[in-house]
């Protein structure tokens, strides 16, 4: 079965420090794998996505995330986080059927 | 090019009432998905239109839900009668491809079921 894991509930970091959102899934084969953004009062936006290839994707906003085979896992990371970046983080994957979402980090981002 | 569109952004009806949300997929998209996310919960599919046809409609809750899609742009999803417990955001999405292509999101419906 697929399934995605997403164990930060909540995160709270400081503007300017160093950022690392936690996503594990699970799935038989390789999957497409997703990061998407809600801000308040918006929709899901597409931050970045892993279908083959380099394993450190590079997305918008200054975020990337690295896809480890061997750990399951799909981190996204950001070096100097904004206040702006306050929003909740889902990751999501794909194989041959539709999405599959974790239940979402929510980030706050403090002065 | 415009986004996903979805109409309305809020809805408040109460217990056994009707209502229908829309989405307008990005023009040229094949494929439209709706999911939905309970308070609390992660977000589910419901279903996946390819054009006016349904594809997989494995995430449908039960037969209060309907979903069309005539003419193979705009959908429509009702829900009659309403529960207490179909409250939620509901998104719709599009893509060119299925299959891991990425999905672009709508802002989604807010339905409150009082």
């Amino acid at each position: 079965a697929q399934s995605v894991t997403q164990p930060d509930i909540h995160i709270t970091v400081s503007e300017g420090a160093s950022l690392e959102l936690r996503c594990n899934y699970s799935y038989g084969a390789t999957p497409y794998l997703f990061w998407y953004v809600q801000s308040p009062g918006q929709g899901l936006q597409l931050l970045l996505k892993y279908f083959s290839g380099d394993t450190l994707v590079q997305g918008i906003k200054g975020f990337e995330a690295e896809f480890k085979r061997s750990q399951s896992s799909f981190n996204l990371r950001k070096p100097s986080v904004h206040w702006s970046d306050a929003a909740e983080y889902f990751c999501a994957l794909s194989g041959n059927t539709p999405l599959v979402f974790g239940k979402g980090t929510r980030l706050s981002v403090i002065a | 090019e415009a986004g996903v569109t979805q109409f309305p952004s809020h809805s408040v009806i109460e217990k056994g009432q009707t209502v229908t949300l829309r989405c307008d997929p990005i023009s040229g998209h094949d494929n439209l998905y709706w999911y939905r996310r309970v308070m609390g919960k992660e977000i589910k599919f419901l279903l996946h239109f390819v054009k006016e046809s349904k594809q997989d409609e494995s995430g449908m809750p039960n037969n209060r839900f309907l979903a069309e899609r005539t003419g193979g742009t705009y959908s429509t999803l009702k829900v009659q009668p309403a529960e207490l417990e179909d409250s939620g955001v509901y998104f719709c999405a599009s893509s060119q491809v299925a299959g891991g292509d990425t999905q672009y999101f709508g802002p989604g419906t807010r339905l409150t079921v009082l």
